[in-house]
């Protein structure tokens, strides 16, 4: 069973304030997604990493996946009260029959105040 | 906008009772994926179909849970009978995949069900 464990999974902080949320597994993933979610709504996909060492940037969202595959970052600089929401990071399996199968982590709850 | 829908979207029963919940893919979608979130267990895959057709359902009780897909537009996730265990909110994602790639998963805004 591959397992992905996200930390914190809480993060309370001020307006402005730079953040890390970590994602980190003892598997190796075919990719890695970031997702956020609202109150009362799915979660959308941000950002989608498939190479080791890759970094995606989206804005103030810095994304990276681990050289081994096996874990992931988000970075948030300057954070602003519209960032807050519950980040997903999800795993791809490794080839096979996983057809998009993803394996969630637990979340980060993140709450920016102003 | 394509937009994954689900009805309904809150849902209170009682326990015992069946509860049908219903998901429309967005048009073109050829994936079509369960998910069940609670606050203990976090978003957890339940069963997902490809063409139509189950591809996995391991995640999903199998004494109580059925999922089906009659066509290409309507998914249901049906439980029979239902339990206070089963009290989570239901999420239904689509996405198109070709060979052992998917695309984007989009997800619809979800069915609340209280099982009291």
């Amino acid at each position: 069973t591959q397992l992905l464990e996200q930390s914190p999974q809480f993060l309370s902080i001020q307006e402005g304030e730079n953040l890390t949320v970590y994602c980190n597994s003892s598997s190796v993933f075919s990719s890695l997604q970031w997702y956020r979610q609202e109150p009362g709504e799915g979660p959308v996909l941000l950002v989608t990493v498939v190479t080791g060492g890759e970094v995606k940037k989206l804005k103030r969202l810095t994304f990276q996946f681990g050289d081994a595959r096996k874990d992931s970052s988000l970075h948030i600089t300057a954070a602003q009260p519209g960032d807050t929401g519950l980040y997903l990071c999800a795993g791809g399996g490794a080839g096979g029959t996983s057809y998009g199968k993803l394996t969630f982590g637990q979340g980060t709850i993140l709450t920016v105040h102003p | 906008d394509a937009r994954v829908t689900q009805t309904p979207r809150d849902k209170v029963t009682e326990m015992g009772q069946e509860v049908t919940m219903r998901c429309q893919p967005i048009l073109g979608h050829n994936t079509v994926f369960w998910y069940r979130q609670t606050m203990m267990q976090g978003l957890e895959l339940l069963a997902y179909f490809r063409n139509r057709a189950p591809l996995d359902d391991s995640g999903m009780p199998k004494d109580r849970f059925s999922a089906e897909m009659p066509d290409a537009t309507l998914a249901t996730l049906k439980i029979q009978p239902s339990e206070p265990r089963d009290s989570a909110v239901y999420f239904c994602a689509s996405g198109f995949s070709s060979g052992e790639w998917t695309d984007t998963q989009y997800f619809g805004p979800g069915t609340r069900l209280t099982v009291l």
